[in-house]
């Protein structure tokens, strides 16, 4: 299994608390993501990362931010959490970005906003 | 119209029995196709890529019908390890990111 870890893997906050998730990974892939799952919607790309200090958003970014400031740690922050962004969260990474190139992904976060 | 359509499910089929799954994508420009797999409150995995020849790894057989822009798995001889949600994905022809379809449900009965 590719290096990849996740915290917390559950957690429980308030509407309008900050929460920051974290995605620490082992490999030293280039490239890392955070998706959110929702029942009946495909993973959703929220931010992704292609370098230390190099991020981008993805296609549900509003609400959201992020930070990379070393290889192996991509941290994913609600700044005023809602309870639209209850959901499981997948990070993952990749070697190299590419189209075919395969995305690895860590165990979630279930985040539950009350 | 979603980038990625997949009969929800759930499948509901016997040890031993060989069940298929299609995929519908919207993008005539996408290029690349995969199939993962998800069990029951864990992070995909990837099963399998999908090329234009179709391909093949074990039990299972991928297709690709770019005309009417469809993707298929074939499992033969159904284990009950394979119960699980089977994700089509595809990459997006304009950003280039991966489009994830809903999943389908297989639940394999012994």
């Amino acid at each position: 299994d590719a290096g990849i870890t996740q915290s917390p893997r559950h957690k429980v906050t308030e509407t309008g608390t900050p929460v920051t998730l974290r995605c620490h990974q082992t490999e030293n892939h280039r490239y890392m993501y955070w998706y959110r799952q929702d029942p009946g919607h495909g993973l959703r790309l929220i931010h992704y990362s292609y370098g230390v200090k190099d991020t981008d958003k993805g296609e549900v970014s509003d609400g959201y931010s992020v930070s990379r400031s070393k290889t192996e740690d991509f941290l994913l922050t609600l700044e005023s959490a809602t309870s639209s962004q209850t959901s499981v969260y997948f990070c993952a990474i990749s070697h190299s970005g590419g189209g075919t190139d395969t995305q690895y992904f860590g165990p979630g976060t279930r985040l539950t906003v009350l | 119209r979603k980038e990625v359509e997949q009969d929800p499910g759930p499948f509901n089929v016997p040890e031993g029995a060989t069940v298929a799954f299609n995929c519908t994508y919207s993008n005539s420009a996408s290029q690349s196709f995969f199939w993962y797999r998800q069990d029951c409150r864990k992070e995909p995995k990837l099963l399998m890529s999908v090329y234009s020849s179709g391909n093949e790894d074990g039990r299972f057989t991928a297709q690709l019908n770019r005309a009417s822009q469809y993707i298929s798995l074939l499992i033969r001889d159904s284990k009950l390890s394979d119960s699980a949600t089977y994700l089509c994905v595809v990459l997006g022809g304009a950003t280039n990111k991966l489009i994830f379809g809903t999943g389908t449900l297989l639940a394999v009965q012994p």
